[in-house]
């Protein structure tokens, strides 16, 4: 069964400093893998998805993510991360036809120290 | 832009009650998710719905159902609130094909004493 992990369940850096949230999968296909990110209070927002082609994807807010299949991670970074990227990550990995359902790991808070 | 929009936010039954959660979305969006959220757990889908009075169940769907009379509205039915579906709700929708672009709620909160 398709699976996801996020090891990390929270993690702090200091504005203006680099991040990177690791994100591991298990699916027998080539997957179809996303980032999504839970602002306070706020529903789910699409950060950047991967189907096929290039394995480094830009995504909005400055965010990119690299797949390597050899290691079956999709790990979220950013160079310098502002304050208003305090919030909750979610790694998923899409299954069944179109990929519609969606697999989510648990989830990474981040907290953005001034 | 799309929006998802969950009737309620915040919920507190009673162990036994039953509830209602709905959702609307309004980019005729042919299919539509019920998640739940828990801290530590993430996100699980309950149920998916990819048409009209189409349903299909996800990873956890014991103890709810769903019903989809029209192709914007997706309610999730809670026939007896327990304890344990204390959890935030969220209703999502997406365009058919291989996008995975789901468009979420903002989320229901229930508690149920």
């Amino acid at each position: 069964a398709q699976s996801v992990t996020q090891p990390d369940i929270h993690i702090t850096v200091s504005e203006g400093a680099s991040l990177e949230l690791r994100c591991n999968y298990s699916y027998g296909a080539t997957p179809y893998l996303f980032w999504y990110v839970q602002s306070p209070g706020q529903g789910l927002q699409l950060l950047l998805k991967y189907f096929s082609g290039d394995t480094l994807v830009q995504g909005i807010k400055g965010f990119e993510a690299e797949f390597k299949r050899s290691q079956s991670s999709f790990n979220l970074r950013k160079p310098s991360v502002h304050w208003s990227d305090a919030a909750e990550y979610f790694c998923a990995v899409g299954r069944g036809q179109g990929a519609q359902k969606l697999v989510f790991g648990q989830g990474t808070r981040l907290t953005i120290n001034p | 832009d799309v929006k998802v929009t969950q009737s309620s936010r915040y919920l507190v039954k009673r162990t036994g009650e039953k509830v209602f959660l709905e959702c609307v979305q309004d980019m005729d969006h042919e299919n539509m998710f019920w998640y739940r959220q828990d801290p530590g757990l993430g996100l699980r889908l309950i149920y998916f719905s990819y048409d009209v009075k189409m349903k299909e169940k996800g990873d956890i769907p014991e103890g709810y159902s769903v019903s989809r009379e029209k192709k914007e509205r997706f309610s999730l039915i809670l026939e007896s609130a327990s304890t344990n579906q204390t959890s935030m709700y969220l209703c999502a929708s997406s365009p058919p094909g291989p996008t995975g672009e789901l468009f979420f709620g903002e989320g229901s909160r229930l508690t149920v004493l």
